[in-house]
C-alpha cells in the first residue's frame, strides 16, 4: 500500500511568493493532519480535518496560511505571501479511527524561503 | 491546556540501556505514544500505551506510565547505533479523531 504522499519534497522560493504544499492521505483514512517542524519550535500542529471538515485550525500561524481538503484523497496547505520565517519541514499525516489511533506520516516537504 | 515536555538530547554507549522521559499536562489524555524519526524522514509509531496501563513491553522497548505524575518513559534495552534518531512522545484524548500533541523530541545519540 502507498503511504501518505507529499509534494513537493523540496521547495526553494523567494519571499512574497505563493507556496502550495500537497498531500494525498492513505486510502480509507478519515483524519488528516498538517504539522510544521523547525529546530526552534519542534513539531507544531497547524490544522486537522475529520471527514474532510476542518476541526481545529488554532495552530495556523496567521492569515497567510490556509488549508483545504476538497475530498478524501487530497489536501493542500497554502502560504501566501511566504516569508523567511516560514522555512520549515511541513508534514502531512493521516489516520483512521482504530484501536491504536496511529498517525501515518508522509516524508515531509522541506520549504526554504529566501 | 495541552503540553508535552521532553529533554532534548541523550547520549549513550552501544549496548547500554537508554531511558527517554516525557511529561504531559492533560489529565484527560487517554492514549500516549512514542514515535521515532530518522534523518530526512517522517515520524513512525514505535509503541503506544493506554492510560489504564502502567507498563507495556515490546521486545527491547519498555514503556512506563505514571498517571498520577503524568510521566511517561521509554526504555530501550541493548541500544544499538541504528537506534540513533529523534524520539517523540505524544498524547491524545481519543483514537477516534482527536488531535495528537507532540513533545519537542529527544535526540538519541548512540556511540559505538
Amino acid at each position: 500500500d502507498a503511504g501518505v504522499i507529499q509534494s513537493p519534497r523540496h521547495e526553494v522560493t523567494e519571499m512574497g511568493q505563493e507556496v502550495t504544499l500537497r498531500c494525498k492521505p492513505i486510502s480509507g483514512h478519515n483524519s488528516l493532519f498538517w504539522y510544521r517542524q523547525t529546530m526552534m519550535r519542534g513539531l507544531e500542529l497547524l490544522i486537522y480535518f475529520n471527514n474532510n471538515v476542518p476541526i481545529d485550525d488554532s495552530g495556523m500561524p496567521e492569515d497567510r496560511f490556509s488549508a483545504k481538503m476538497p475530498n478524501a484523497s487530497f489536501s493542500t496547505l497554502k502560504i501566501q505571501p511566504s516569508e523567511p520565517r516560514d522555512s520549515a519541514v511541513y508534514f502531512c499525516a493521516s489516520r483512521k479511527a482504530s484501536n491504536t489511533g496511529e498517525l501515518f506520516f508522509g516524508e515531509g516537504s522541506r520549504l526554504t524561503v529566501l | 491546556g495541552e503540553d508535552v515536555e521532553q529533554s532534548l538530547f541523550l547520549s549513550v554507549r552501544e549496548g547500554d540501556s537508554s531511558v527517554i522521559n516525557c511529561t504531559y499536562t492533560d489529565s484527560s489524555s487517554t492514549y500516549l505514544y512514542w514515535y521515532k524519526q530518522e534523518p530526512g524522514a517522517g515520524l513512525q509509531l514505535l509503541t503506544y500505551i493506554f492510560s489504564n496501563m502502567d507498563m507495556k513491553q515490546d521486545q527491547r522497548l519498555t514503556v512506563l506510565l505514571n498517571k498520577k505524575d503524568k510521566h511517561l518513559s521509554l526504555r530501550i534495552a541493548d541500544t544499538q547505533t541504528g537506534d540513533s534518531a529523534i524520539y517523540f512522545c505524544a498524547e491524545s484524548i481519543d483514537n477516534q479523531g482527536g488531535k495528537l500533541i507532540f513533545g519537542q523530541g529527544t535526540e538519541l545519540s548512540v556511540k559505538p
